[in-house]
């Protein structure tokens, strides 16, 4: 079956990496995404990353991807208060498709 | 980019009653939408893949004549729960799915709609 796995809390300080971890079941997954959710609000596509792929990098976004171990890694750098939000990792088989979502991260920035 | 919209962003109605929810993409046609439900502290779980001029098609578990979607314009969906209860509480996204740049789709998500059953 499809499944994704995230930790529920990390807590980091203002400056600092945060490195926000997920692993999934499916090898049929081709395609997977970070996204954003702030309190009370929809969700905000970060960034993906196909399963060809390695690594990719958006200023301070940097996305790792070993699909031998079925791990993605959001990595944050210079963290700042506005980054405060719960991170959603997902997965689908088709680009657009369905997409299974993992519990969220909830990420505390600490001035 | 591509914007969705929700309406409402809140409501509260009583048990029995029905309440329709609308999802419209503001600048940009999708012939695809999909609903998700969010519980607190959990993640969303797709409930339905809703397409212009056609028939929704239901996640496992997910009652069709409860939930009922129609998709009657390629800018507007409406999830309508029918006769709700409180276990109905939660926490209602949609996103639409548009062909991006590369030629590659992508999902755009709505603000969400908190419905609470009294």
């Amino acid at each position: 079956g499809e499944d994704v796995e995230q930790s529920l809390f990390l807590s980091v300080r203002e400056g600092d990496s945060s490195v926000i971890n997920c692993t999934y079941t499916d090898s049929s997954s081709t395609y997977l995404y970070w996204y954003k959710q702030e309190p009370g609000a929809g969700l905000q596509l970060l960034t993906y990353i196909f399963s060809n792929m390695d690594m990719k990098q958006d200023q301070r976004l940097t996305v790792l991807l070993n699909k031998k171990d079925k791990h993605l890694s959001l990595r944050i750098a210079d963290t700042q208060t506005g980054d405060s939000a719960i991170y959603f990792c997902a997965e689908s088989r088709n680009q657009g498709g369905k997409l299974i979502f993992g519990q969220g991260t909830e990420l505390s920035v600490k001035p | 980019g591509a914007v969705v919209s929700q309406h409402p962003s809140r409501v509260i109605c009583k048990s029995g009653t029905s309440v329709k929810i609308e999802c419209r993409s503001l600048d940009f046609q999708a012939t695809t939408m999909f609903w998700y439900r969010q519980f607190p502290k959990q993640s969303l779980m797709l409930m339905a893949t809703s397409n212009e001029g056609s028939k929704a098609t239901y996640e496992q578990g997910v009652e069709k004549d409860k939930f009922l979607i129609n998709h009657a314009s390629l800018t507007l969906s409406t999830l309508t729960v029918t006769s709700a209860h409180p276990e109905d509480s939660s926490f209602y996204i949609c996103s639409a799915r548009v062909l991006g740049q590369g030629a590659s789709y992508e999902q755009y998500f709505g603000p969400g709609t908190r419905l609470t059953v009294t």
